[in-house]
């Protein structure tokens, strides 16, 4: 157990559709990154919040958008949704987001596009 | 640019055999290295981390050295159970604008028969 929840668990949503998945980070912790993991492969950095800034995005498009609220929940929103999309989102907190620091994981929201 | 590569799977083993993941990685400075293991339908749990050169990560018996001089981070295990089954990944963590983002491996699928 890590301390780091996500909801839902699973989701089905159509081609175009937007969608927000939640997080809530381990106590203390006031970083949060997303990653997307398609099936068979290794978890794409999103982006990562810090204090309610997004302070790094991988490469994304804009219709990835996220928020971090003062209490470190956070939200991953998808605009305009592709089949593409369709992967497993994870969320990660971490202390102060330092390279030294270690993300732990939540359980995932399984995202399926049809 | 900065990338993990990691032993090609599946990988099957009997109980109480020997195991070897390898990982070398490519990266500017000295990036935190990691090793996160993945059970069926959930989410990253991480299982050692080194952040300097020389350090030894180490837990539940699973051994890893930072490697500088040949880039490399390979976990080790003297005798695996059928509970080891998962998928593992290798990861280091890089700067990314004012972030901190996890570079992931495509993950190794390991299989323990009894």
């Amino acid at each position: 157990e890590t301390g780091v929840t996500q909801s839902p668990t699973h989701l089905i949503k159509t081609r175009g559709q937007q969608v927000t998945l939640r997080c809530s980070s381990q106590s203390g912790h006031n970083t949060v990154s997303w990653y997307q993991q398609a099936l068979g492969q290794g978890p794409q950095f999103i982006f990562q919040y810090y204090r309610e800034e997004e302070n790094g995005r991988g490469n994304f498009p804009p219709r990835f958008s996220g928020l971090q609220f003062p209490n470190y929940s956070s939200e991953l929103n998808v605009n305009a949704l592709e089949l593409d999309d369709s992967a497993l989102y994870l969320c990660a907190s971490s202390l102060e987001g330092a390279s030294t620091d270690t993300q732990y994981f939540g359980p995932g929201t399984r995202l399926t596009v049809l | 640019g900065d990338s993990v590569t990691q032993m090609e799977g599946p990988v099957t083993l009997s109980e109480e055999a020997f195991l070897t993941i390898n990982c070398t990685y490519t990266a500017t400075g000295y990036p935190s290295l990691f090793w996160y293991v993945q059970y069926p339908g959930e989410g990253l749990q991480l299982l050692l981390k080194a952040t300097k050169a020389d350090d030894k990560g180490s837990n539940k018996g699973f051994e890893a050295t930072y490697r500088k001089e040949t880039t490399s981070f390979h976990l080790e295990k003297g005798s695996v159970q059928v509970s080891d089954s998962a998928v593992y990944f290798c990861a280091l963590s890089v700067p990314i604008q004012g972030a901190q983002k996890l570079v992931f491996g495509q993950g190794t699928r390991l299989t323990i028969n009894p």
